[in-house]
């Protein structure tokens, strides 16, 4: 079936880069995610990678995914506290539209 | 802002009632998903409507229902409320096949009591 695993819980130190780890089950996944919650809001999609690429970068944060080991990082350079929130990892596939969400990992950041 | 709105902000209901969600979609998007998403939880698809018309569901039972009306806004339905189905409800609209695309509201967080 289709199943995303990624850790709780992460405490980085300002300034550091924190990185998110997450696997998914789904070798039909056609997209990967990374989405952004703040406490209260919705969801912000912050960047997705398709899945023949291995890297994306876009400013501070750099996707890199192992379609052979289904594992997707999300790499956050110099974290700042606006940075604090929780992460989520998502796939899609072809099939239809569905988003399939992780439970999220709540970054902290340490001052 | 993603110009994707939900109403109401927050709701408080008995369990049996009967609630309505509201959802209206970013411009230009025909396409609206549903998603629950339980306290320190990922969100869960329920469905999605495209054309007035369900297309794909998730794991919810029937009496999670929904609307899609001609100009693409939504709503959602729940009769029978549970106290599990208290939770964060978020739509997200979209154009269809193009979930990169996938604008979120702010949710409607609901509490069965």
């Amino acid at each position: 079936g289709e199943d995303v695993e990624q850790s709780l819980f992460l405490s980085v130190r300002e300034g550091d880069s924190s990185v998110i780890n997450c696997t998914y089950t789904d070798s039909s996944s056609t997209y990967l995610y990374w989405y952004k919650q703040e406490p209260g809001a919705g969801l912000q999609l912050l960047t997705y990678i398709f899945s023949n690429m291995d890297m994306k970068q876009d400013q501070r944060l750099t996707v890199l995914l192992n379609k052979k080991d289904k594992h997707l990082s999300l790499r956050i350079a110099d974290t700042q506290t606006g940075d604090s929130a929780i992460y989520f990892c998502a796939e899609s596939s072809n099939r239809d539209d569905k988003i399939i969400f992780g439970k999220g990992t709540r970054l902290h950041i340490l001052p | 802002e993603t110009g994707v709105t939900q109403s109401p902000t927050h709701l408080i209901k008995t369990r049996g009632q009967q609630v309505t969600l509201r959802c209206s979609s970013q411009s230009g998007h025909n396409t609206v998903s549903w998603y629950q998403q339980a306290l320190g939880q990922g969100p869960q698809f329920i469905f999605q409507y495209y054309r007035e018309e369900e297309n794909g569901r998730g794991n919810f039972p029937p009496r999670f229902s929904g609307l899609q009306f001609p100009n693409y806004s939504s709503e959602l339905n729940v009769n029978a409320l549970e106290l599990d189905d208290s939770a964060l409800y978020l739509c997200a609209s979209s154009t269809t096949g193009s979930s990169t695309e996938a604008f979120f509201g702010q949710g409607t967080r609901l509490t069965v009591v």
